[in-house]
Formats: structure tokens, sequence, C-alpha cells
């Protein structure tokens, strides 16, 4: 299975824009990237995934390179509820294939 | 819409026991997954039901298994737990469970064993 690597650790001035990069050099061209998040005492929680173009939400945007090797989580506008470890993941667009494979995540910390 | 419902919320069971965890997924979703979350693990898939069939499994022993009911409800059973098996278990549904449906969690059952 395709593995992403995140950093450990973020923080981030509540009311700033915050940038949460992946790398997942070994994806394959069917691989769709999620980005789920987990708040504490919660099951993870699902925020966004796109296969090659940039994708937009109501909790956040996605960016995907070109290359698709890399991309980038971006909330607008951090909020203290925001703070979560948040996990890059990389799904499979065949279906019956569902398995998800999940990493150790970056947790974001929000400084008020 | 009501979300995924795992119950229980919490389970204490000793050595040697089993336990069953039940899971209802959210309606018209007919994939479930399983997974298992430790401090030292992380996330870990345990297998994928779609239509009563199970689809995919991760690498967990046959003391773990699953079945899904014709409603898409799932339960997960764990035969002579061990001490090893003190997890959340977090179930999660989608309407296909290809890798383009988002994953809908549950909040889990801790399951502690002693």
């Amino acid at each position: 299975d395709a593995k992403t690597t995140q950093p450990n650790s973020m923080e981030s001035n509540e009311e700033e824009p915050v940038h949460l990069p992946c790398n997942h050099s070994t994806i394959s061209g069917t691989d769709y990237i999620h980005w789920y998040r987990q708040l504490p005492s919660q099951g993870p929680e699902y925020v966004i995934h796109g296969l090659t173009s940039n994708v937009n939400n109501r909790m956040a945007s996605l960016a995907i390179a070109e290359d698709r090797k890399s991309s980038t989580l971006i909330l607008h506008r951090a909020t203290l509820r925001d703070a979560a470890v948040y996990y890059c993941i990389l799904g499979l667009s065949n279906f019956g294939n569902e398995k998800l494979t999940f990493g150790t995540g970056t947790r974001l910390t929000i400084i008020p | 819409k009501a979300g995924v419902t795992q119950t229980p919320r919490y389970l204490i069971k000793t050595r040697g026991q089993q336990v069953t965890l039940s899971c209802s997924p959210i309606s018209g979703h007919r994939s479930v997954s399983w997974y298992q979350q430790t401090p030292g693990q992380g996330l870990q898939f345990l297998f994928e039901y779609f239509s009563e069939t199970q689809r995919n499994k991760g690498n967990f022993p046959g003391r773990f298994s699953g079945r899904q009911f014709s409603n898409s409800r799932s339960e997960m059973n764990v035969s002579t737990l061990e001490l090893g098996d003190s997890a959340l278990y977090l179930c999660a549904s989608s309407i296909q469970g290809a890798g383009g449906s988002p994953l809908h969690f549950g909040n889990g059952t801790r399951l502690t064993v002693t």
C-alpha cells in the first residue's frame, strides 16, 4: 500500500491560515487523496478528498501537486475547534478495495 | 441523518473472554469497515464488509472476526482476549466503499482487557 508522510506536529495562530503538508511519492494513478481529522475522544472526521484537481468545501481546501506526489490541506482561518490530529491517507479508486492506511498524522495546535 | 452508531461505548473484559461490538452505519451506506486504534500503532485496518460479504481484511489474527447483516449493520467479535487487544475500536461506513467514497466514523468502543 502506498504510504504518506506528514510532520508530527504543527502550530498556528488563531484566525490565520494553516497549511498542512503531506508527501505521497509512491501514489498510483488511481489513488484518491483523503484528509481526516480526529478530535480527542472522537472518531476521525472526514475533511476533504480529491484525485487530481484542487478541491474546496466548507471546511477546507485541498491543493494537489501537478505530479500528485504531495498535497496540502488548507484551513483558511483556523479556530480553536480546529485543534486535532490530521491524517492524510490514500484510498484506491477501484470498487471493492476499501483499505485505507492511516499514518501517524499531524497534531495541530492552535494558539489563541 | 443519524451518524454511525457504535455500542457499547466502553467495555471491560478479562483475558480469555470474548467480546462482540456493534456498529450501525448511516442509512443507505452499504460498506462498513473496522479499525483498531492504539497509542503505539495508530489506526489499523481490520476488515471491510459490503453487502454482507467480507471484501478486505487487514493483518490481524483469526481471533478477530466480523459479519454484516442484510440491513448493513455490522458486528465485530474478538475471541480469547489478550491484554494487547485493549484499544479503541472504530467503525466507519461509506456509500460504496471505493477509495473515492468518504468514510464516516463512529465514536468507537473503548475496550479494556484486564
